[in-house]
């Protein structure tokens, strides 16, 4: 059974610092996503990585992926209070054609002022 | 605008009850899927739909629920008789193969008293 997990589950953060959240998981994949939920709101869509050694950015999100240590982080860079969100990865192992995404338990993250 | 649009956005039923959950989906997609979130918990899978036929199930997923594209575009997801832990927020997605993308709806809330 693939398992992921995230940590820190709740991270506390001011504005202008960096962090990083970690999402780890248990066997090989095909592709690693990364969400954000805004309360009560859907999944947008931050980052597809499909290989190892994968980096993508946008804005002060940086996401990378190593398949061998099955480690994925994001970066968050300068944090701003319009990032406070739960941050969820997920990891696509595909049994059959489709896809079928395993998510984390998520990172709830507040930026303070 | 939303790419998946889904209805109803909120729904509340009496235990026992049928639900029934509708999605349309963005036209050119070719793999549907349904994933729920319990209040505060991570987002699991529930079904996988290809060529009018389930691709594959979790074990979420049991003789209560069952799916249908009956028009070749609603995607609908049946829920025969609620219980109480039915209640939760459910996603439809959608993606083309291999492209990497896939994209949620803004998801139908249902609440089971």
């Amino acid at each position: 059974e693939l398992k992921v997990e995230q940590n820190p589950l709740f991270l506390s953060m001011q504005e202008g610092k960096n962090y990083t959240i970690y999402c780890n998981y248990s066997t090989t994949s095909d592709r690693l996503y990364w969400y954000r939920q805004d309360p009560g709101k859907s999944l947008e869509s931050l980052f597809v990585l499909l290989s190892n050694g994968a980096v993508k950015q946008e804005g002060r999100l940086m996401a990378s992926l190593d398949t061998k240590a099955r480690l994925s982080t994001l970066h968050i860079t300068a944090a701003v209070h319009d990032l406070s969100a739960t941050y969820f990865c997920a990891v696509d192992k595909r049994e059959t054609s489709g896809s079928r995404l395993t998510f984390g338990e998520g990172t709830q993250l507040t930026v303070n002022p | 605008e939303p790419e998946v649009t889904q209805t109803p956005s909120h729904q509340v039923t009496q235990m026992g009850q049928e639900v029934i959950l509708r999605c349309v989906p963005i036209s050119n997609h070719l793999y549907f899927y349904w994933y729920r979130q319990i209040l505060g918990q991570k987002v699991e899978f529930l079904v996988s739909f290809y060529n009018n036929e389930i691709s594959e199930k979790s074990e979420i997923f049991d003789d209560q629920f069952s799916v249908e594209r009956p028009d070749g575009s609603n995607f609908t997801l049946k829920i025969r008789s609620t219980k109480l832990e039915d209640s939760a927020m459910y996603f439809c997605a959608t993606d083309i193969q291999n492209t990497g993308e896939l994209f949620f709806g803004e998801g139908s809330r249902l609440t089971v008293l």
